[in-house]
């Protein structure tokens, strides 16, 4: 059974451009969630979607937002890109309810670099 | 709000040593507890889970026992191997709204 992937492996933008990172979840997970890594700053909760719909959200701007298609795959679209968003995002996928659905699975994520 | 504290690293051990992390959390309800690996340069893996109160979860000789009494899971080995080397991340999922949360993460290194 295929993982969850994600792509670009690396991403280098530069401050003020726009950045979109890719993700497909398990075959049969209908939830995907965004992690960003930061250097320091420990594992942060970004979004969370399911059936094409933002069930949450972490305390990021407005300027990180997402989406997710028909297929359940996602995009993460970061504006307006600060040196700060330099991190490792990673995208997780699980079902949607239950006890399983703290069960979360993760990609191998996409390092960001913005300079 | 909810919180998970783990013990800061890094752990440095020789191979076949005994592995203690300790973690503990803060949070309303019953959470769900889990630990996850993440070895250099990958995305994190699911070692192990515990959804109830004195649930024993393991994997790969990895063993943590959820405390309801004294709000720990802290995650024991053995006898460690080089390829344990990595970072061990502690997390609980509560609140109803999927998201986990993790400690801040411990770094193992095990030397031959």
């Amino acid at each position: 059974e295929a993982g969850v992937t994600q792509s670009p492996t690396h991403l280098i933008k530069t401050r003020g451009q726009q950045a979109t990172l890719r993700c497909s979840p398990i075959s049969g997970h209908t939830s995907v969630y965004w992690y960003q890594q930061a250097l320091g700053l420990g594992l942060q909760f970004l979004l969370w979607y399911d059936e094409g719909e933002e069930r949450n959200r972490g305390n990021f701007p407005p300027r990180f937002s997402g989406r997710q298609f028909p297929n359940y795959s996602s995009e993460l679209n970061v504006n307006a890109l600060e040196l700060e968003d330099s991190a490792l995002y990673l995208c997780a996928s699980s079902l949607a309810f239950g006890d399983r659905s703290y069960e979360q699975y993760f990609g191998p994520g996409t390092r960001l670099t913005v300079t | 709000g909810d919180s998970v504290t783990q013990m800061e690293g890094p752990v440095t051990l020789s191979e076949e040593a005994c592995l203690t992390i300790n973690c503990t959390y803060t949070a309303t309800g019953y959470p769900s507890l889990f630990w996850y690996v993440q070895y250099p340069g990958e995305g994190l893996q699911l070692l192990l889970k515990a959804t109830k109160a004195d649930d024993k979860g393991s994997n790969k000789g990895f063993e943590a026992t959820y405390r309801k009494e004294t709000t720990s899971f802290h995650l024991e080995k053995g006898s460690v191997q080089v390829s344990d080397s990595a970072v061990y991340f502690c997390a609980l999922g509560a609140g109803g709204y999927n998201k986990l949360i993790f400690g801040a993460g411990t770094r193992l290194a095990v030397h031959p």
